[in-house]
């Protein structure tokens, strides 16, 4: 299976101030027919988890616009421009470009 | 507006069997394909099964092969998960999702499974 290694595993982060998740994958996700099948999920506390980012990049309905991800072949990045309390959770990257689909080991983000 | 309600879950002893349910609504279940993915409370998140829009085609973990079986009844638009010959480390909520554009867009609100004796 593709390991997807997040980092870093706990994010202290300030209200107002950016933040950065980096997730990598041991191989490349760059599918056969060209899309790289990485997705981000939030998970608040005691709720079930959110898609948020899909296909590396495009934000699902009704996500806040500070959210973006980017990233490309291994190395991949969900940033939050300014971080709000609503944010405070467990956020996790997905694989989909290789069969089975495998989850990030998750970043806690919290208030500094 | 998609809603997914898991059910079933709840205390068994190892070696026991449950059945887990997932009532779908606001959308036209037959047209997706649908998983299952599980947490153990406090860690991160594992697919465990996965099956096609008319039932044909299934796929399961191999932490799970053998012992779970996944199914769907689209006249009343609900998915299950057969869990037999359960184990300690079988313990976890388990969550019904549903694809679009890509994996796992739609999420239930987790049903709890405990196995111990």
């Amino acid at each position: 299976d593709v390991v997807v290694t997040q980092s870093p595993l706990s994010l202290p982060v300030t209200l107002g101030q950016p933040a950065s998740i980096s997730c990598r994958s041991s191989q490349s996700l760059v599918h056969s027919v060209g899309n790289t099948y990485l997705n981000w999920f939030q998970q608040r506390p005691g709720q079930s988890p959110r898609r948020l980012i899909y296909e590396v990049s495009k934000r699902d309905s009704g996500v806040p616009d500070r959210f973006s991800g980017s990233g490309s072949g291994t190395d991949f990045t969900l940033e939050i421009s300014r971080v709000e309390a609503e944010d405070i959770g467990v956020y996790y990257c997905l694989q989909g470009t290789h069969w089975p689909p495998t989850f990030g080991q998750g970043t806690k983000v919290e208030i500094k | 507006e998609v809603q997914l309600v898991e059910s079933g879950g709840g205390l068994v002893q190892p070696g026991g069997s449950l059945r887990l349910s997932c009532a779908a609504s606001g959308f036209t279940f037959s047209d997706y394909w649908m998983h299952w993915v599980r947490q153990v409370p406090g860690k991160g998140l594992v697919w465990v099964s996965r099956i096609n829009p008319d039932g044909s085609s299934t796929t399961h973990a191999d932490s799970v092969k053998g012992r779970f079986t996944i199914s769907r009844d689209n006249a009343k638009n609900t998915l299950y998960l057969q869990m037999n010959s359960l184990r300690v480390e079988d313990t976890a909520v388990y969550y019904c999702t549903r694809d679009s554009s890509g994996y796992f867009n739609y999420w239930g609100q987790g049903t709890l499974v405990t196995v111990s004796s």
